[in-house]
């Protein structure tokens, strides 16, 4: 166990819906990094929040966005769903020397 | 465009075997490289490596970066069964890239 918890675990939704993929970071980490992961893509990096502000964007699509709250969980919402969205998403925290992944949240679009 | 390029992309080996991965990238504003390990879901960290020529050693494990030929390597010595896993590398730049991945089998 990463300390690294994510909700839900799996998520079926339909093409056009919106949901949002919740990731609580290790206590004391003040980083949350987003993941995506298809089969077809591997590991891309979506987005980096450190401390309420976002620090680095890697390929997120305009279609999906991010924030962390003051409780420095993370929110990824994803909007206008496609089915090639489907995918796993991990979010991660640091504590500046390791980096740990929750268990990942499961998207299906149908 | 910045890259990074992992090989070989699959690997068999057997318990005992020791095995070295490569990583190579092309970046700018290159900030760090680190090594993953994923199994069945969620990548493992293995290292953070931001200076050239200083190993980075954990158990079995070893990594090095050469930031002057754009290349790291991972080690893994007397592996075993619980070693099979795909090897991650990614950098840190502006944002961050992974690589495809290696695929390490090791048989008993």
């Amino acid at each position: 166990d990463s300390g690294v918890t994510q909700t839900p675990k799996h998520l079926i939704t339909a093409t056009g819906q919106r949901v949002t993929l919740r990731c609580s970071p290790r206590s004391g980490d003040l980083s949350v990094y987003w993941y995506q992961q298809s089969l077809d893509q591997g590991l891309q990096f979506l987005i980096q929040y450190y401390n309420g502000e976002e620090r680095a964007k890697g390929n997120i699509l305009e279609r999906f966005s991010a924030q962390q709250f003051p409780d420095l969980h993370s929110e990824l919402n994803l909007s206008s769903l496609e089915l090639g969205d489907s995918a796993l998403y991990f979010c991660a925290s640091t504590d500046g020397y390791e980096q740990f992944f929750g268990p990942g949240t499961r998207l299906t679009v149908l | 465009e910045d890259k990074v390029v992992q090989s070989p992309l699959s690997l068999v080996v057997h318990e005992g075997d020791t095995v070295t991965l490569n990583c190579s990238y092309e970046v700018t504003n290159f900030r760090s490289l680190l090594w993953y390990k994923q199994e069945k879901k969620a990548p493992t960290f293995l290292f953070m490596l931001t200076s050239s020529g200083i190993e980075k050693k954990s158990g079995r494990l070893s990594s090095i970066l050469d930031k002057k030929e754009l290349f790291s390597i991972l080690n893994i010595t007397a592996t075993q069964t619980g070693d099979s896993a795909i090897y991650l590398c990614a950098f840190i730049s502006n944002d961050m890239r992974f690589g495809a991945g290696t695929r390490l089998t090791v048989k008993p």
